[in-house]
């Protein structure tokens, strides 16, 4: 059974500092991985999606990488603004375009201090 | 990219009632919906696979019953909690796919409270 687990839990940093999101999973064999964002009382916000075959995925201020054989994810943000406080989750789809598989891990509470 | 709306956004109901959540495909017709649930500070886990025009696959330990599915049309799903109680109280969210790719398109989501 698919596992997935993300540090740290909670996080806060002051306003401009670069920082790293960690996601790991248990079966390496999946289709994809998705990086989500989710505000307070609201639904989930596609980030990044990366490929099985892909090494990383960059949008704007966000990097995404992925390591399939060690079962690591890592979401970089740059330059965080208090704009970015969320909550992110990671998601490990195991089977094409089936979200039957499509395994969560439990999310990292950002804070950006102004 | 694909818009997925759910209403109500917010519901506070007495313990034994029912409450119906929808869940719409605003601009593609969503051959599949999926419902999940998330209590705070936990992962999303899913609840229920529907297809259009057949029965829902629910997961282990969802109660069929208890969490009534119907997904009629290719735009639109219900999901029915019948007699809630207040460890019911959650937050809900769907899923639509048929859009094509493989972004997941994820609805706003709907806070239930059962007093």
């Amino acid at each position: 059974k698919q596992e997935v687990t993300q540090i740290p839990a909670a996080l806060s940093v002051p306003e401009g500092e670069n920082l790293v999101l960690n996601c790991s999973f248990t079966d390496s064999a999946i289709y994809n991985l998705q990086w989500f964002r989710q505000d307070p009382g609201k639904g989930l916000t596609s980030l990044l999606l990366i490929q099985s075959s892909q090494r990383e995925q960059t949008s704007g201020r966000l990097n995404a990488s992925l390591d399939k054989s060690s079962g690591r994810s890592t979401l970089y943000i740059a330059a965080s603004q208090p704009g970015d406080s969320a909550t992110y989750l990671c998601a490990v789809n195991r089977a094409s375009g089936s979200a039957r598989q499509l395994t969560f891990g439990s999310g990292t509470q950002l804070t950006v201090l102004p | 990219g694909a818009v997925v709306s759910q209403h109500p956004s917010r519901v506070i109901c007495k313990s034994g009632t029912s409450v119906k959540i929808e869940c719409r495909s605003l601009d593609f017709q969503a051959t599949t919906m999926f419902w999940y649930r998330q209590f705070p500070k936990q992962s999303l886990m899913l609840m229920a696979t529907s297809n259009e025009g057949s029965k829902a696959t629910y997961e282990q330990g969802v109660e069929k019953d208890k969490f009534l599915i119907n997904h009629a049309s290719l735009t639109l799903s219900t999901l029915t909690v019948t007699s809630a109680h207040p460890e019911d109280s959650s937050f809900y969210i769907c899923r639509a796919s048929g859009g094509g790719g493989d972004t997941q398109y994820f609805g706003p989501g709907t806070r239930l409270t059962v007093l």
